[in-house]
C-alpha cells in the first residue's frame, strides 16, 4: 500500500480561484511533510514544509497539518496559470533519510 | 545558491545495454538521492548516499547500481536496460546530517528511452 496518498489525481480551477490539494500518510512514523511542485520538463522544487499541527502560510500558499489524522493539505489562493504543475506531497519519518513521495496531483489553472 | 547537473539530458539505449547516468552538485550537501519517475507513479527511490563512501538501497534498487565517487558526484547505472522502458531519472541532494527531513534539491532529470 502506498504510504503517502494524494487526492485528487487531477484538479482544474479557474484563474483567481482556490485550489485545494490533499495528502494522507498511512504510517504514523511519518511526521514531517513537504510540498513540492514540478513544472513540465523540470525537476521538482520545494514549496514549503510543515512539521507542526495547524496552518502555515507563505504568500498565496497555506499548508495545514493534522498529525492525529496524518492529513496534510495545501491551499493555493488566487491561482495563476503559472501554478499549473504537478504537486507532490512528501513525508519523512524521524531518524531516517528516506523520504516517501505521493503520486502527485496535476493542477490546471484555466485562464 | 547551488545547482544540480545531470548528464545526459536524454539517453537512448538498446535492450540489455548497461547505461550510466551522472549527477553533480555544488551545494556541498552530504546526502544525495536517485529517483525514478514514471507517469502516474510519483517518485520512487532507487539509491541514496548519506555521505561520501556510503551507499543505501531504496525501494527500487533491483536492476540498478550506484556509485558515490566523491562528495559532489553520484552516478547511477542501469545494469540491463529493459525494452520499451521509458522513465525520467531524477537526482537530488540535501544537507543531510541530523536534518533528515531537510529540503531536497532536484536536478532537471535524465529521460531514458529503451528501444
Amino acid at each position: 500500500q502506498q504510504k503517502v496518498q494524494q487526492s485528487p489525481e487531477s484538479l482544474s480551477v479557474p484563474e483567481g480561484g482556490m485550489a485545494s490539494l490533499n495528502c494522507t500518510s498511512s504510517d504514523r512514523n511519518f511526521q514531517y511533510f513537504w510540498w513540492y511542485r514540478q513544472h513540465s520538463g523540470e525537476g521538482p522544487k520545494a514549496l514549503m514544509s510543515i512539521f507542526s499541527d495547524g496552518d502555515k502560510k507563505e504568500g498565496r500558499f497555506t499548508a495545514h497539518l493534522n498529525k492525529a489524522s496524518l492529513h496534510v493539505s495545501l491551499h493555493i489562493r488566487d491561482s495563476q496559470p503559472s501554478d499549473s504543475a504537478l504537486y507532490f506531497c512528501a513525508a519523512s519519518p524521524t531518524n531516517a533519510y528516506k523520504v516517501i513521495f505521493g503520486k502527485g496531483t496535476h493542477l490546471h489553472v484555466l485562464p | 545558491g547551488g545547482i544540480i547537473t545531470q548528464t545526459p539530458k536524454f539517453l537512448i539505449g538498446q535492450e540489455g545495454q548497461k547505461l550510466t547516468l551522472k549527477c553533480q552538485q555544488n551545494f556541498n550537501h552530504d546526502t544525495m538521492y536517485w529517483y525514478r519517475q514514471d507517469s502516474g507513479k510519483g517518485l520512487r527511490l532507487i539509491y541514496y548516499s548519506i555521505t561520501e563512501n556510503d551507499l543505501q538501497k531504496g525501494d527500487l534498487s533491483e536492476g540498478y547500481d550506484a556509485s558515490r565517487e566523491k562528495k559532489s558526484s553520484f552516478s547511477l547505472t542501469v545494469t540491463s536496460a529493459q525494452k520499451n522502458e521509458m522513465a525520467v531519472f531524477l537526482c537530488a541532494s540535501s544537507i543531510g546530517s541530523t536534518l533528515n527531513y531537510a529540503e531536497q534539491f532536484f536536478g532537471p532529470g535524465t529521460r531514458l528511452t529503451v528501444l
